[in-house]
């Protein structure tokens, strides 16, 4: 079975710096990984997936995330974040046989001035 | 066009009484997915329905919880002698078809609250 781990559960970060939110999986087979963004009272949003390829794969609001499959990681980066990228983050998992998402836990950004 | 929507937005009930909630999927979309997010926990996945097919019900928590999709489209979550320990936003998404390809598009979800 597949697993997710998103060690910070909440990231302060001042606007115009650059954040990183950390997301490691752990899967006996190959996977497919998802970023999807939580605004407050609003359903999740899709920001960006690796399904094969470029290992460098860039989403909306200028978010970018790394497939690293040696370290089992998909970090998601922002060069310079804005008040408007306050939001819950989660990072998920699909494998190939699979058809239901396994979700991180989340990660709360907070970018305040 | 229409995302997928949920109903009610909020609802609260008192322990012991069964609850119903409402998924309308975007139109077109075979595939409806039902997951729980609750408070300082991750999204778990609850159940899958895909066209005819059966559906996977291997996150269902108990058998207190239960879900039928009629016509392919409208999806209903029942949860019925409910629990304190049942509150929680209740997500659903809807995709094309569940390949690796087809995004997940997710309502806006139900907050229950079990007194």
């Amino acid at each position: 079975a597949q697993s997710v781990t998103q060690l910070d559960s909440q990231v302060p970060v001042f606007e115009e710096a650059p954040v990183e939110l950390r997301c490691n999986y752990s899967s006996s087979v190959s996977v497919y990984l998802f970023w999807y963004v939580q605004y407050p009272n609003q359903g999740l949003q899709l920001l960006l997936k690796y399904l094969s390829g470029s290992t460098l794969v860039k989403g909306i609001n200028g978010f970018e995330a790394e497939f690293n499959k040696s370290q089992t990681s998909f970090h998601l980066r922002k060069p310079s974040v804005h008040i408007s990228d306050t939001a819950e983050y989660f990072c998920a998992v699909k494998t190939g046989t699979a058809s239901k998402l396994t979700f991180g836990t989340g990660t709360r950004l907070q970018v305040t001035l | 066009g229409a995302g997928v929507s949920q109903s009610p937005s909020n609802k609260v009930t008192e322990k012991g009484k069964d609850v119903e909630l409402r998924c309308d999927p975007i139109s077109g979309h075979t595939a409806l997915y039902w997951y729980r997010q609750s408070l300082g926990q991750g999204l778990e996945f609850l159940i899958y329905f895909q066209g005819n097919s059966a559906p996977d019900k291997s996150g269902l928590p108990s058998d207190r919880f239960s879900a039928e999709r009629t016509g392919g489209s409208v999806s209903t979550l029942t949860i019925q002698r409910t629990q304190q320990e049942d509150s929680a936003v209740y997500l659903c998404a809807s995709s094309l078809e569940p390949s690796r390809h087809n995004e997940q598009f997710f309502g806006p979800g139900t907050r229950l609250t079990v007194l």
